[in-house]
């Protein structure tokens, strides 16, 4: 079936630093990857939707590139600051009316 | 802000007792996502809605959940039977068109059951 795995619960950083959050799916499909933000008791919301294929795609400092040949979507941001401390959530769609979610990657940032 | 508002914001009840939250989606978006987020933040999804037709939903959802969009009126899902694994907070999402778009959550219903 349709999966995407996120392999880090947690990452910690110091602030300036820069990060990459890990996601790889499995579809028989071809399919839009998105990376949701979920700051603490907010509702969770896009931060990044994917392009065509090896195309970068970004927003407010983050960026991915979904490379098909390896069913990855890897988020990254090369100087990470104290208001990014948040949940990230990879999610796929493989067409019609279904998303699957990651398990979320919880990023602490530090000063 | 979200524009998809999720009523209550909390809600306790006890083993047994139902549960009922509702949702109303962003304006003139005809798709609606129900997920539960346990404590580790996992997301399961539940049930979906294309205005009113059910498009999917999972064994649990059909034997425990009572859930409707109907028009002009909140969306809403309801456990019938509430269980302390229920405890769980409850996103309502809305898409415009199908899944390739984006999903606009609400805030959550966190539910308790004592």
């Amino acid at each position: 079936g349709d999966s995407v795995t996120q392999t880090e619960g947690l990452v910690t950083l110091t602030k300036g630093l820069p990060v990459m959050l890990n996601c790889t799916y499995q579809t028989t499909y071809s399919p839009f990857l998105f990376w949701y933000v979920q700051h603490l008791n907010e509702a969770p919301k896009l931060l990044l939707k994917s392009s065509t294929d090896n195309k970068r795609t970004e927003h407010q400092g983050f960026y991915a590139t979904l490379h098909k040949s390896s069913s990855s979507f890897h988020l990254q941001k090369s100087s990470v600051q104290l208001s990014d401390s948040a949940l990230y959530f990879c999610a796929l769609s493989p067409g019609g009316y279904k998303v699957v979610f990651g398990s979320g990657t919880r990023l602490l940032v530090s000063p | 802000n979200s524009k998809v508002i999720q009523t209550p914001r909390y809600l306790v009840k006890g083993q047994g007792q139902k549960a009922k939250m509702r949702c109303i989606p962003e304006k003139g978006h005809p798709v609606v996502f129900w997920y539960q987020q346990n404590k580790n933040n996992e997301f399961k999804f539940l049930i979906n809605f294309q205005n009113q037709e059910v498009l999917q939903q999972i064994d649990m959802t059909e034997k425990r959940f009572s859930a409707e969009c109907p028009s002009n009126s909140p969306c809403s899902l309801e456990i019938q039977s509430s269980e302390a694994g229920d405890s769980a907070l409850y996103l309502c999402a809305s898409s415009l068109r199908q899944a390739d778009e984006r999903l606009f959550f609400g805030h959550g219903t966190k539910l308790s059951v004592l």
